[in-house]
């Protein structure tokens, strides 16, 4: 079967770096994905890796090793506003164009 | 503006009653899903589509239905088969020729039963 795990919760202090992890098992990997989504609203997309290695685009920063079935997401300079939480979402052959989900990381960035 | 509406936001839903999500998208984009959310847990795919009058299953498609007769609607019913409907339903949509082929979510729509 397919299974993605993340940490449920984490936290951190304004300014500090975060980091959050992302394994899968999954079969047909096709590319892994990070959303943000904060409480009552939709997911927006944050990062997208098909390719081992680093994507860096601003403040966060995706990793991704294929033969691990290992992401993280990483944030820096965190802010208040960052408090969401993400989610590791994983695009298999087999599930035709659909995402699979982890269960997401409660992000709270705290003063 | 270019994106995905879903409506109602919020939505209630009496006992033995169908209810239909309504989800629009003006991208221009081939494939559509829709995704049920509960607390402390991931999305869960129920239906999707890629093309006109064609959808598949997802893990979770008993209790819903669904139609694609235009590329740019994508409704859900939740039928009084689904006996735990209290959910956040969010439609998606993604372009199948996109490099990165980025699903990108609508504002989801909040339902509970009365």
């Amino acid at each position: 079967g397919q299974n993605i795990d993340q940490p449920t919760e984490m936290t951190a202090t304004e300014g500090a770096i975060v980091q959050i992890n992302c394994t899968y098992q999954t079969s047909g990997f096709n590319g892994l994905f990070w959303y943000q989504q904060h409480a009552g609203e939709a997911p927006t997309f944050l990062s997208y890796n098909v390719l081992d290695g680093l994507e860096e685009k601003g403040r966060f920063s995706s990793f991704l090793s294929r033969s691990k079935g290992y992401s993280y997401l990483l944030l820096k300079e965190l802010q208040m506003k960052d408090s969401a939480s993400y989610l590791c979402a994983v695009r298999v052959r087999q599930a035709g164009t659909a995402l699979i989900f982890g269960k997401g990381t409660t992000l709270s960035v705290s003063s | 503006d270019g994106g995905i509406t879903q409506s109602p936001k919020y939505l209630f839903r009496k006992e033995g009653q169908n209810v239909t999500l309504s989800c629009e998208q003006n991208l221009n984009h081939d494939a559509m899903y829709w995704y049920r959310q509960d607390p402390g847990q991931g999305l869960r795919l129920i239906y999707y589509s890629q093309i006109v009058n064609d959808f598949q299953k997802g893990d979770i498609a008993e209790g819903y239905s669904v139609s694609r007769e235009k590329k740019e609607s994508f409704p859900l019913t939740v039928t009084s088969a689904q006996k735990n409907p209290t959910a956040f339903y969010l439609c998606a949509s993604r372009n199948l020729n996109g490099a990165k082929n980025i699903q990108y979510f609508g504002a989801g729509t909040r339902l509970s039963v009365l």
